[in-house]
């Protein structure tokens, strides 16, 4: 089975600052997705951005952009000018063969 | 715009009560699942179907069951909970198999706790 590590309990970042959060995979399969969610206090789950694996172009949304090696079952969030209402949980997750699975998550807090 | 709609979003249950959580969603999508979250284990897979009347385990089925009688349902039930059930649960849908563009769309959650 696959599994997913984010290897980052807990994190802080400065306002205005960038962060790289972790995220490796397990897997044997050649064609996959990727995806990074942010679960803010709310406990909402917010898709925050996706990657495909036959893509070797690295995926970005506005402040959001991941670093993906595919060698190395890589699969890296980088946050750039961090904001407060980015303070959250994220969560890195791996979708296979219908089989989707999650990292165990990394809190973020990003600090006036 | 609805989306995902779970309710309750709170739930007290004394052990060996039954009851059932409910998921709909009004964007037709195909594929339903429940998760749970717990505390260092991110989500994990309970249950989910690909469409109306058909239904497969996910990593942790042990004590739910699940049907789908209709596209936009998809109820997990708890037959006699127990405290390991406590948790947070999440009913997620996408259109189809789960890709990059047909990614999941969460509900807000159920938050669970077995006495």
């Amino acid at each position: 089975a696959q599994t997913v590590t984010q290897s980052q309990p807990e994190m802080s970042v400065q306002e205005a600052e960038t962060v790289t959060l972790s995220c490796t995979y397990d897997t044997s399969e050649n064609n996959y997705y990727l995806f990074w969610y942010k679960q803010p206090p709310s406990r909402q789950m917010i898709l925050v951005i996706r990657q495909e694996a036959y893509k070797q172009q690295n995926a970005t949304e506005n402040r959001f952009s991941v670093n993906f090696q595919k060698a190395a079952k890589s699969f890296s969030l980088k946050i750039s000018d961090s904001q407060l209402g980015d303070t959250a949980m994220y969560f890195c997750a791996f979708m296979g063969n219908n089989d989707m699975r999650f990292g165990a998550g990394t809190r973020l807090t990003v600090k006036p | 715009n609805a989306g995902v709609t779970q309710t309750p979003k709170f739930q007290v249950l004394k052990t060996g009560q039954s009851m059932t959580l409910q998921c709909a969603q009004d964007m037709n999508h195909e594929y339903m699942s429940w998760y749970r979250q717990d505390p260092g284990m991110g989500l994990r897979l309970i249950h989910y179907s690909v469409g109306a009347g058909i239904t497969d385990q996910g990593e942790v089925p042990n004590g739910y069951n699940v049907s789908r009688s209709t596209t936009e349902d998809f109820p997990l039930r708890l037959l006699s909970a127990a405290p390991s059930q406590t948790s947070v649960y999440f009913c997620a849908s996408s259109e189809g198999q789960i890709s990059y563009n047909s990614p999941l769309h969460f509900g807000n959650g159920t938050r669970l706790t077995v006495t």
